[in-house]
């Protein structure tokens, strides 16, 4: 059983919109990072947050921003959608050394 | 920069048979290594890791695996596979950055595994 639950669990955009991705993280996890995962890949980190800061990013573009909260749950917000954004995105938490991922939100861009 | 590559994309094996799968890598220092195993249309469970210490590394579901050095590798192992074990495998290292250990995980491309009955 996962301990980090991402919400929701399928969407479709049209390009050019605005999407937001929720994860909520197990009770003392302060460190989160976001990943992406395309189809037949395997997942590319995005960024993370540790104590709702961003302390790290992969090379993705501005346009893909984040937050955490105090209450252990983050957001990923991606602009300007564009099609290669379809993929499934990754929440992982981690309290130490070993990150816990959740199931995922598969984002079609249409 | 740090890479890892995973030479089979596919593998098929008869249930009972005998696994491994391979993994290397590219890192500068002492890699954290970690395998991890994606069932369609889910999200990402960690079978084990590997930080330091003994090389040979035991994790869930009766897999395990070995950290050589000299070999950059890290294979997954198991020793008689279940029509379950189906699933795609990742293969990741981690790349520590910014001091502490933060660290983000890079993946290889991953090796889908087909268990024939």
């Amino acid at each position: 059983e996962t301990g980090v639950t991402q919400s929701p669990t399928h969407l479709i955009k049209t390009r050019g919109q605005q999407v937001t991705l929720r994860c909520s993280s197990q009770s003392g996890h302060n460190t989160v990072s976001w990943y992406q995962q395309a189809l037949g890949q395997g997942p590319q980190f995005i960024f993370q947050y540790y104590r709702e800061e961003e302390n790290g990013r992969g090379n993705f573009p501005p346009r893909f921003s984040g937050l955490q909260f105090p209450n252990y749950s983050s957001e990923l917000n991606v602009n300007a959608l564009e099609l290669d954004d379809s993929a499934l995105y990754l929440c992982a938490s981690s309290a130490g050394f070993g990150y816990t991922f959740g199931s995922g939100t598969r984002l079609t861009v249409v | 920069a740090q890479s890892v590559t995973q030479p089979d994309i596919h593998i098929t094996v008869s249930e009972g048979a005998s696994l491994e799968l391979r993994c290397n890598y590219s890192y500068g220092a002492t890699p954290y290594l970690f395998w991890y195993v994606q069932s369609p249309g889910q999200g990402l469970q960690l079978l084990l890791k590997y930080f330091s210490g003994d090389t040979l590394v035991q994790g869930i579901k009766g897999f395990e695996a070995e950290f050589k050095r000299s070999q950059s590798s890290f294979n997954l192992r198991k020793p008689s596979v279940h029509w379950s074990d189906a699933a795609e495998y990742f293969c990741a290292v981690g790349d520590l950055y910014g001091g502490g250990s933060n660290y983000k995980l890079t993946f290889g491309k991953g090796t889908l595994l087909t268990v024939n009955p």
